[in-house]
C-alpha cells in the first residue's frame, strides 16, 4: 500500500510569502493529485501530474518520480489560500487514491 | 454543468436509525467515488464504481453499509443501522477516464451527526 507524507502539518504565513507544501510516497505511481479543502467544507481538484510542473495561476506544482516526491509552490500569498492541501496518488493501477492527511496553511493579512 | 450533486446536504438522525445519501455524479463521467472524511482518520475510500459496477468496496466499514449505482446518473450510499462512529461528512466524487489518471470531480458532502 502507498503511504502518503505530508509536511509540514501546519502552517501560518504572512500575505505575500511563498509557500511550499511537500508530499512523499512509497510507491511509484502514474500520477499525484493536489487537492484543496476550503474552510467551509468543499473539495476542488488543483492539479494532476505525472512528470515535471504544471502552473495554475499563482500556484505551481512539481514532481520528483525518481525520488517519490511532489511539492506545491504557492507566489505572493493571500489570505484566501487559507486552506488544507492535500496530496493523494493512486493505489496501484487502480483509481482508488490514497491520501496524506492534509497541510492546514493560514495566511494572514 | 452542475457539478457533483449530493443530497441531502445536512443529516441529522438517531443511533438505530437507516441513512440514505445520495449522489449524482456529473454527466458522461465514468466512474464515481464515495469517500468519508473524519477528524481521526480525514478522507478514506469506502467505494468506487466504473461504468455502474462496484470495483472496489475494501473501505466499506463494515456490513452496515451498502452501496448501489443503478444508473449512470445515480448513486447511494445506505447505513442501516447507524451509530454515533459514523458521524463524518460523506463526498461523492466522479470522473471520466479508468486507471487513476483523471481528475476527480468532489461534491459538496452531506455532513452526517447520528445522536
Amino acid at each position: 500500500k502507498n503511504e502518503v507524507e505530508q509536511s509540514p502539518q501546519n502552517l501560518t504565513a504572512q500575505e505575500g510569502e511563498f509557500i511550499t507544501i511537500n508530499c512523499s510516497y512509497s510507491v511509484g505511481i502514474s500520477a499525484l493529485h493536489w487537492l484543496q479543502q476550503h474552510p467551509g467544507g468543499g473539495i476542488v481538484s488543483l492539479f494532476m501530474l505525472s512528470s515535471g510542473k504544471k502552473k495554475h495561476g499563482r500556484l505551481i506544482a512539481t514532481i520528483n518520480i525518481q525520488e517519490k516526491h511532489s511539492s506545491l509552490h504557492i507566489t505572493a500569498s493571500h489570505p484566501r489560500d487559507s486552506a488544507v492541501y492535500i496530496c493523494a496518488v493512486p493505489e496501484g493501477g487502480s483509481e482508488k487514491l490514497v491520501f496524506g492527511k492534509g497541510m492546514k496553511l493560514t495566511v494572514n493579512p | 454543468d452542475a457539478g457533483v450533486i449530493q443530497s441531502p446536504r445536512h443529516e441529522v438522525t438517531e443511533m438505530g436509525q437507516e441513512v440514505t445519501l445520495r449522489c449524482k455524479p456529473i454527466s458522461g463521467h465514468n466512474s464515481l467515488f464515495w469517500y468519508r472524511q473524519t477528524m481521526m482518520r480525514g478522507l478514506e475510500l469506502l467505494i468506487y464504481f466504473n461504468n455502474n459496477v462496484p470495483i472496489d468496496d475494501s473501505g466499506m466499514p463494515e456490513d452496515r453499509f451498502s452501496a448501489k449505482m443503478p444508473n449512470a446518473s445515480f448513486s447511494t450510499l445506505k447505513i442501516q443501522p447507524s451509530e454515533p462512529r459514523d458521524s463524518a461528512v460523506y463526498f461523492c466524487a466522479s470522473s471520466g477516464l479508468a486507471g487513476g489518471g483523471d481528475t476527480q470531480y468532489f461534491g459538496p458532502g452531506t455532513r452526517l451527526t447520528v445522536l
